[in-house]
């Protein structure tokens, strides 16, 4: 079956700018999660949802940071006045429910120029 | 709070030799414990896991890894590695009952023919 899909692959855009990355995880799963990882790092946990709500959101880096999933499926990160230092690699995960085995996207690759 | 730390950043090795890849975290709860290995231009997938039970987990292309509870180590070993092994090679934790996972900064395992 189809895994996790994320779009876009890559994005680039200017300092200032708003910015929207999409999820989409594998059919069924109820809980997906946001990773960002930097370059020559390991990924560093965002957000979690179960269903439509976030969980546990406690690796947000500040309120620039701000994550969807309306209907319970596809998740919208948004990141608002881009920072340089955003520039990463974002993962989106799923799994079968919280206590699953997380199974990742190919990721966004965000440049902030 | 958790941490994991993978000791070394790269290793090189030999077409059929053997290797290690270490890995070391730190909680204050009981964890489950995963590596996952990246090839080069693929997301993250899952090699193998500890939840409980048997120390000694296996992957099915020959991997293994062995929880050690009293020096808190997840180490990666295989006997004899192939050139298809080459990619990077990320250590996991969470703690049980939670579900974001706390990746070490990754260990890239180059294979020399």
């Amino acid at each position: 079956g189809a895994g996790v899909s994320q779009t876009p692959s890559n994005k680039v855009t200017e300092k200032g700018k708003y910015v929207e990355l999409r999820c989409d995880p594998i059919s069924g799963h109820t809980a997906l999660y946001w990773y960002r990882q930097s370059l020559g790092q390991g990924p560093e946990f965002l957000i979690y949802f179960q269903g439509t709500g976030a969980a546990d959101d406690s690796g947000l880096p500040n309120d620039r940071f701000f994550a969807v999933r309306p209907e319970g499926s596809v998740s919208t990160l948004k990141i608002q006045r881009t920072e340089r230092g955003d520039s990463a690699v974002y993962l989106c995960a799923s799994s079968l429910t919280h206590q699953e085995t997380q199974y990742f996207g190919p990721g966004t690759r965000l440049l902030v120029l | 709070a958790q941490s994991v730390t993978q000791l070394d950043s790269q290793v090189p090795v030999f077409e059929e030799a053997p290797v290690e890849l270490r890995c070391n975290y730190s909680s204050s709860v009981s964890v489950y414990l995963f590596w996952y290995v990246q090839y080069p231009n693929q997301g993250l997938q899952l090699l193998l896991k500890y939840l409980s039970g048997s120390t000694l987990v296996e992957s099915i292309n020959g991997f293994e890894a062995e929880f050690n509870k009293s020096q808190t180590s997840f180490h990666l070993r295989k006997p004899s590695v192939h050139i298809s092994d080459t990619a990077e090679y990320f250590c996991a934790v969470s703690s049980q009952g939670a579900q974001k996972l706390v990746f070490g900064q990754g260990t890239r395992l180059t294979i020399n023919p």
